[in-house]
């Protein structure tokens, strides 16, 4: 049973436009919750992360917002350039991390278009 | 500074095989992770050792398994290989424990199982 879910395999956003990618999970002990970038023939690259105990981190073009009740969280990218192209992984972690390491979703392939 | 460098970069073994896959990270960083990625999937939690021993171990069999050396490079071992092993593999290392240490990817081994 998939505990991080990314409910959208692909994304299709207009450079200069907002893009929004959404990821849901189940697991009530997560409690740290990261994005990842990855293009193709490279490993995973760090984008941004959000504790539980805040509900918005901005880093940049990049925002994540957290809403522990829905047990959702949204990374918007402001505004959408070519390079963003990419697959994006959420991920989540619990206290700790290390006994159960990262939980990833499936990943939202997101396509810029000029 | 090198990042986390991986080899081979592909391989390809016969059902049945033992296979070795090696990974040295970024230099200061104590902990390594390994995971696994099926195309279409994220990745997925194999291991992670820290200061040369298990600290986590993912939903894997005993068919995986997994060291730490002095110098914190570390070696990932899959025997009797079955089709399903087909995935790229991926190793990530972080200064500590603990999932707000931002944890980074190699380019990953990409195995074929024939």
């Amino acid at each position: 049973d998939q505990q991080v879910k990314q409910n959208s395999p692909s994304l299709s956003v207009q450079e200069g436009r907002i893009s929004i990618l959404n990821c849901d999970y189940t697991n009530s002990m997560f409690d740290y919750f990261l994005w990842y970038k990855k293009y193709p023939a490279e490993g995973p690259t760090f984008l941004i992360s959000i504790s539980s105990i805040k509900d918005k981190n901005e880093d940049g073009r990049f925002t994540v917002f957290l809403n522990k009740s829905a047990k959702h969280l949204s990374l918007h990218i402001v505004p959408s350039q070519p390079g963003d192209s990419a697959v994006y992984f959420c991920a989540a972690s619990a206290v700790g991390g290390g006994a159960d390491g990262l939980t990833f979703g499936k990943g939202t392939h997101l396509i810029i278009q000029p | 500074d090198a990042g986390v460098t991986q080899s081979p970069t592909h391989l390809i073994k016969t059902r049945g095989q033992q296979v070795t896959l090696r990974c040295s990270p970024i230099s200061g960083h104590k902990s390594v992770s390994w995971y696994q990625q099926v195309l279409g999937q994220g990745p997925q939690f194999i291991f992670q050792y820290y200061e040369k021993e298990e600290r986590g171990r993912g939903n894997f069999p005993d068919r995986f398994s997994a060291r730490q050396f002095p110098n914190y490079s570390s070696e990932l071992n899959v025997n009797a290989l079955l089709l399903g092993d087909s995935a790229l593999y991926l190793c990530a290392s972080s200064l500590d424990l603990g999932a707000s240490f931002e944890q980074y990817f190699g380019p990953g081994t990409r195995l074929t199982v024939t």
